[in-house]
This record gives structure tokens, C-alpha cells and sequence, in this order.
């Protein structure tokens, strides 16, 4: 089974705080996502990358950066956190390779900015 | 460009009556769809997903959809709903099947199952 694991479940930061989010997976995936979920908003893409040292930005970029330095790791990186970056995070992953284009997900990380 | 309209929010039923869940999708091309679920504090996990092969999924749980090219519909279906069902379930598209995949989420449904 794919597996997908996020640094910590809960996250309380300060508001100028940076913030770092880390996400791992086993299943040697070559794409990894970001996306942030909001009450009535679904799921909204942040980022994602299809290799490693390589990013695109996605529908809600601003106020992110992200990182791929190996290809089982993807970090989301708030460089001054606002409250408005007050959400849970979900990190997936998915393969090119194998017909299809489910996406694996982790438990998320719910961050609370103060 | 792709997107996804859950047409109800919230969908209350009763335990052991059917449950449908409704979904319209827009796309300019031949699109994947899935059903995802989200229990309370936990990660989606993958109900069924349609890639052009039957248009009636059987996925998990016993979850079904069927793909309506011209209705341009994905209504997700289950003869008889479980307490367990009690999720928020997202439809999700995506136009692009294999690599460099961008998926669209809807805005999801809270499904509520009553005694």
C-alpha cells in the first residue's frame, strides 16, 4: 500500500512565524502535491512537482514556497505565516507511470496561525 | 478548463436506506473522474474512479457511480447507507490521465447517517 505521512497532525504557529511542512512517500512517486482544504472550498491546489528540483505553482501559489531536494520528500514552506494561512493541509502523491492518475493522500496537518 | 459542482452540501438519510450523492463535472476533454472520502479528522481515501473503461464503477464499501457522458454527470450511489458512511465525500476530475495529473475537487458533501 501507498504511503503518504505528514510531519505533525497539529501545528500552532505566530503570525510572522516561518513555517515548514513536510511530506513523505514510499511508493518511489514521481508527482507530489500540496493542496490546502477550507470549510466549503474543497481542496485547492498549492503546488505540486513532477521531479525532483522541479515545481509548478497551482491555483492559490501566493504566500507559499515549496521544496523537492529527493523524490520521496516535499515540503510547503510559509515564509511569514498570516492568519489567513489558518487551514489543514493535505500532501498527495501519485505515479505517471501506472495508467492512471489516482492521487495517494496523507492525514493532513491542521495549522492554526495566531 | 475542468471543474466539478456538487450539487448538495449537505445530504441527510436514514441507516439502510439508499444514499446519492450528486455530481456535475465540466471538461474539454475525455476526463477522469473519482469519489473521494474524508472521515472526520482523517486523509481522502479513494471511493472509485472512472478512466474510460465501464461507465458503471463499483468501488469500496459498496459505493457505485455511473458516468453519463451526456449529462455530463458522476452521481455517486449506495443501495443501503451504514452509520460508518457518515463522511464528506468529494467528486474530483481530472483531464489530463497519466503523467503531470492537476486534479479540480468539488466542494464537497457532508453525508449524515441517521438511526
Amino acid at each position: 500500500d501507498v504511503k503518504v505521512t505528514q510531519s505533525s497532525r497539529y501545528l500552532v504557529k505566530r503570525t510572522g512565524e516561518k513555517v515548514f511542512l513536510e511530506c513523505v512517500q514510499d511508493m518511489d512517486h514521481e508527482n507530489m502535491f500540496w493542496y490546502r482544504q477550507d470549510p466549503g472550498l474543497g481542496l485547492r491546489l498549492i503546488y505540486f512537482s513532477y521531479d525532483v528540483k522541479m515545481k509548478e505553482k497551482g491555483d492559490i501559489p501566493e504566500g507559499y514556497s515549496v521544496s523537492r531536494e529527493k523524490k520521496e520528500r516535499f515540503s510547503l514552506i510559509l515564509e511569514s505565516a498570516s492568519t489567513n494561512q489558518t487551514s489543514m493541509y493535505l500532501c498527495a502523491s501519485s505515479s505517471p507511470f501506472l495508467g492512471t492518475d489516482t492521487q495517494y493522500f496523507g492525514p493532513g496537518t491542521r495549522l492554526t496561525v495566531l | 478548463a475542468q471543474s466539478v459542482t456538487q450539487l448538495d452540501s449537505h445530504v441527510s438519510v436514514s441507516e439502510g436506506t439508499p444514499v446519492l450523492l450528486r455530481c456535475n463535472y465540466s471538461s474539454s476533454y475525455s476526463p477522469s473522474l473519482f469519489w473521494y472520502v474524508q472521515h472526520p479528522n482523517k486523509g481522502l481515501q479513494l471511493l472509485l474512479k472512472y478512466t474510460s473503461a465501464a461507465t458503471l464503477v463499483k468501488g469500496i464499501n459498496g459505493f457505485e457511480a455511473e458516468f453519463k457522458k451526456s449529462e455530463t454527470s458522476f452521481h455517486l450511489t449506495k443501495p443501503s447507507a451504514h452509520m460508518s458512511d457518515a463522511a464528506e465525500y468529494f467528486c474530483v476530475v481530472s483531464e489530463r490521465p497519466g503523467g503531470g495529473n492537476k486534479l479540480t475537487f468539488g466542494t464537497g458533501t457532508q453525508l449524515k447517517v441517521e438511526l
